[in-house]
């Protein structure tokens, strides 16, 4: 079966450092993957996607980045934080489109506060 | 561009009772996905049901339902028999047939009383 995992489930970074958040699925091949960020009180906003190594397509200008060094691994960076950068980190993946209504899977997500 | 809106952001409803939480959608394709999402308070996102949009019949999955008005671009969730483990935010989210990614409605916060 498929699995996904997101660590560190929680974090807290100050101001101007750097991060990275690490995603990896497993039990699947060559999936579409996905870096969303939920807001409070907002829905979850897109950031980045992929659909194969280094392949990745920025949603929202912003001073996230985005890699994916290996087929099921999927990275989110920034050099130097800000305080509007906290928020709640979901990955997702999702098999090949074009097989109809393909159900995306989320990771448990990572909480991120920027102090 | 394709926008999704959840215009509740609150519900609530009483064991056993029955809800229906809004969605309604904007787009210009003809073929497309519509789904639900339902984050608990563990913020686990959980699919809850999903629509082809070139399918009339409304889906159903036990208790959840959709009532699906293509012309209307509504796309509203029914939960029959609510109960406690219902309590979370509902996410509405659309995909277009070749998307790479889902659209979230701002959600719902759905409270279930005793």
């Amino acid at each position: 079966s498929q699995t996904i995992h997101q660590w560190p489930a929680t974090l807290v970074q100050p101001v101007g450092s750097p991060l990275s958040l690490e995603c990896t699925v497993e039990g699947t091949s060559n999936p579409n993957l996905y870096w969303y960020r939920q807001a409070a009180g907002r829905g979850l906003q897109l950031l980045f996607y992929s659909v194969g190594i280094g392949q990745i397509s920025s949603e929202v200008p912003q001073n996230l980045s985005a890699s994916r060094p290996q087929d099921r691994q999927f990275i989110l960076s920034s050099k130097k934080l800000l305080l509007s950068d906290s928020g709640f980190y979901l990955c997702a993946w999702i098999a090949k489109v074009g097989a109809g209504p393909n159900e995306q899977f989320f990771g448990p997500g990572t909480r991120l506060t920027v102090l | 561009a394709q926008t999704v809106t959840q215009s509740q952001p609150e519900m609530s409803v009483q064991e056993a009772e029955t809800v229906t939480l809004s969605c309604t959608y904007d787009t210009s394709e003809s073929d497309y996905y519509l789904f639900w999402y339902k984050q608990p308070p563990s913020r686990q996102m959980i699919l809850v049901i999903r629509q082809e949009a070139y399918k009339q019949q409304n889906a159903t999955e036990n208790r959840f339902s959709v009532n699906f008005q293509k012309a209307a671009k509504s796309f509203s969730l029914k939960i029959s028999d609510s109960q406690l483990g219902d309590a979370a935010m509902y996410f509405c989210a659309y995909r277009n047939q070749a998307g790479t990614a889902l659209i979230f409605g701002k959600g719902t916060t759905l409270s279930v009383s005793s």
